[in-house]
């Protein structure tokens, strides 16, 4: 069964505090990695897809990376609007399977 | 362009009672996915339509849940007898195709009291 794990659930951290955010997954035939934002109220938002254990993607204050066994969304100074829950899917037929997501609160 | 649309985005009904929820996917988009969030989980895969086919159900949790495509555009989830475990956000998503990623609503919140 394919399983996506994300870890921590909570991450707070100050207003320019680097860190990064891991999603973990056990598949067989990954065909892609997706990473989402999601606002309260709100449906998921795309920001990633990684194809290729080495492949990273860059959008603003935000880097995704993939390996064989995990992925990072690695987040540059951050700033309170970055506040969401990020999650990570992977892709191996036809639909996605999600992990529970990770809370991220940066403090001004 | 417009998004996924759904309808309707709060739903509180009695237990026991039948609920529909609706989703209006992007133009032009051929797959559409169904997914429930209940508070504090990830989300869950209920039902994948490409066009207005359904390959994948494998998702749906008991008979009680059916739903169904018309024209490849609107996607109607019906909920019948509903209980109080079936309280979460139902969320629609469309994509152009495999490997493509899925645009969301902002989904369906449902209250069974």
């Amino acid at each position: 069964e394919d399983q996506v794990t994300q870890s921590p659930e909570a991450l707070r951290l100050q207003e320019g505090e680097s860190s990064s955010l891991n999603c973990s997954y056990t598949v067989s035939g990954l065909r892609g990695l997706f990473w989402y934002r999601q606002d309260p109220g709100k449906g998921p938002e795309f920001l990633f897809t990684l194809y290729s254990a080495g492949e990273e993607k860059e959008k603003e204050r935000l880097k995704a990376t993939l390996t064989k066994k995990e992925s990072f969304l690695h987040i540059t100074a951050p700033k309170p609007e970055d506040s969401a829950t990020y999650l990570c899917a992977v892709q191996v037929s036809s639909k996605l399977t999600f992990g529970k997501g990770i809370t991220l609160s940066v403090r001004p | 362009g417009a998004g996924v649309s759904q309808s309707p985005s709060n739903k509180v009904t009695e237990k026991g009672k039948d609920v529909e929820l609706r989703c209006d996917p992007i133009s032009g988009h051929t797959a559409l996915y169904w997914y429930r969030q209940r508070l504090g989980q990830g989300l869950e895969f209920l039902i994948y339509f490409q066009g207005n086919s359904a390959p994948d159900k494998s998702g749906l949790p008991s008979d009680r849940f059916s739903a169904e495509r018309t024209g490849e555009s609107v996607s109607t989830l019906t909920i019948q007898r509903t209980q109080q475990e079936d309280s979460a956000v139902y969320l629609c998503a469309s994509t152009l195709g495999y490997n493509s990623p899925l645009h969301f609503g902002n989904g369906t919140r449902l209250t069974v009291t």
